[in-house]
């Protein structure tokens, strides 16, 4: 997998959008971007994923830059609930059954009242 | 998205006996299942990939015998912590992979606390 390089932390203030950035610079052209958050205590969530196209659901919105060498993930609206770390991986969509998914230190997104 | 189950959600053990961690893939059918350790404030470390119907593959540094995984269903997995001691004590998580419609996507468990004392 693709190192991904991430900010150790963030702040955003409720209701506000949260922009989390995420650095993937040697990705291959068969890899996607996945996003997952964790909150304290619970196994990961995944959030979305993308290969070069924004991608909206109902969690967030995926911004992948054209060379895809970096994306941010959108919270539009930050609650308090998003409270949590975000991680960002880059792995292909398509791969062997021994593909496994490593993590980084991910961002600490802290939602403020 | 799809749903991955872990039982129990929390187990306290003593020093010296086994424990079993079970990870249910619930909608989908899972042929990899991963499993990793969490201490706090830490990152997810794996330990570990598994394939039904075949041996885990470990991480460097993990002990196979030690961290036993059995995957012989497309839907369960489990990992076994034997002889544990107070050092086991960590944050277990599974995950599974789902190569349906979401298209390889990995989905998490709950994840299951283990106290050895």
């Amino acid at each position: 997998d693709a190192k991904t390089t991430q900010p150790p932390s963030m702040d955003c203030a409720e209701g506000r959008a949260a922009n989390l950035p995420c650095n993937h610079s040697t990705i291959s052209g068969n890899e996607y971007v996945y996003w997952y958050r964790q909150i304290h205590s619970q196994g990961p969530q995944y959030i979305i994923h993308g290969l070069k196209n924004n991608e909206t659901n109902e969690m967030a919105s995926l911004i992948i830059t054209e060379d895809r060498k970096s994306s941010t993930l959108i919270l539009p609206h930050a609650t308090l609930r998003d409270t949590a770390v975000y991680y960002c991986i880059v792995r292909p969509l398509h791969s062997g059954g021994y593909q496994k998914v490593t993590f980084g230190t991910g961002t600490k997104l802290q939602v403020i009242p | 998205g799809a749903v991955v189950s872990q039982h129990p959600s929390r187990v306290i053990c003593k020093s010296g006996t086994s424990v079993k961690i079970e990870c249910r893939s619930l909608d989908f059918q899972a042929t990899t299942m991963f499993w990793y350790r969490q201490f706090p404030k830490q990152s997810l470390m794996l330990m570990a990939t598994s394939n039904e119907g075949s041996k885990a593959t470990y991480e460097q540094g993990v002990e196979k015998d030690k961290f036993l995984i059995n995957h012989a269903s497309l839907t369960l997995s489990t990992l076994t912590v034997t002889s544990a001691h107070p050092e086991d004590s960590s944050f277990y998580i599974c995950s599974a992979r789902d190569r349906g419609v979401t298209g390889n996507t990995i989905y998490f468990g709950e994840g299951s606390w283990l106290t050895v004392v």
